[in-house]
């Protein structure tokens, strides 16, 4: 399968721990993307990589939050101190071009995060 | 600013109707606009796009959606719908050339026989 892969597929923590998500994009696309999404609402755009820089975050993102893609090939996403407010799927998407563009996102099944 | 409005959370249709599903959208710059699917346990997948060609785009499955300028519309429609179509799908918008995507609440689609 040569999709977005993304690990775990699940994780429960406890409040006040770390969690790390990693993503394998699609292997030739540069850009890299994470989402949020919460029960009953569309994905949310949290921060998006061009290889392996970080060119947009949103505030979303707060400083719990990091993602690094440091070789511009996979991307991971940590979660410090988690709160119950971060329970959520997270996804992950990839594209090879300029999304509203080319139109498409290639996405994985989401790693899907409860904080107890 | 860019928005997008579903305006409905649930569609029920039988097996064979057609599918209506709603999408208002607000942009500040010409749009691109797009129908992604979302099946149970399976990633986000593409439908069909509007990136300012024709009006009328026709998407995978069967589906396809008409944009609508005067009425900042971009419904989605399938003639008969297939058991397999359940999923819920999410009107989609993004500024033109840009790569920020701004996904809708979602539409659930249910399809009884």
């Amino acid at each position: 399968d040569t999709g977005v892969s993304q690990n775990p597929r699940h994780k429960i923590t406890k409040r006040g721990q770390n969690v790390t998500f990693r993503c394998d994009p699609i292997s030739e696309h540069n850009r890299l993307y994470w989402y949020r999404q919460t029960l009953g609402q569309g994905p949310e755009f949290l921060t998006y990589f061009q290889n392996e820089a970080q060119l947009e975050k949103s505030r979303l993102l707060s400083d719990r939050f990091s993602a690094e893609r440091p070789k511009g090939s996979f991307s991971t996403l940590e979660i410090q101190r988690t709160e119950q407010g971060d329970s959520a799927m997270y996804l992950c998407a990839s594209s090879p071009g300029l999304a509203g563009v080319t139109g498409e996102l290639f996405f994985g099944e989401g790693s899907r995060l409860t904080v107890l | 600013a860019q928005s997008v409005t579903q305006l409905d959370s649930h569609v029920s249709v039988s097996e064979g109707t057609p599918v209506l599903l709603r999408c208002n959208y607000s942009s500040s710059y010409s749009p691109s606009l797009f129908w992604y699917v979302q099946h149970p346990n399976k990633g986000l997948q593409l439908l069909l796009k509007y990136t300012s060609a024709a009006t009328l785009v026709k998407g995978i499955n069967g589906f396809e959606a008409e944009f609508k300028k005067s009425e900042t519309s971009f419904h989605l429609t399938k003639p008969s719908a297939h058991m397999s179509d359940a999923a819920e799908y999410f009107c989609v918008v993004c500024p033109g050339g840009g790569n920020k995507l701004t996904f809708g609440t979602g539409t659930q689609l249910k399809v009884e026989l």
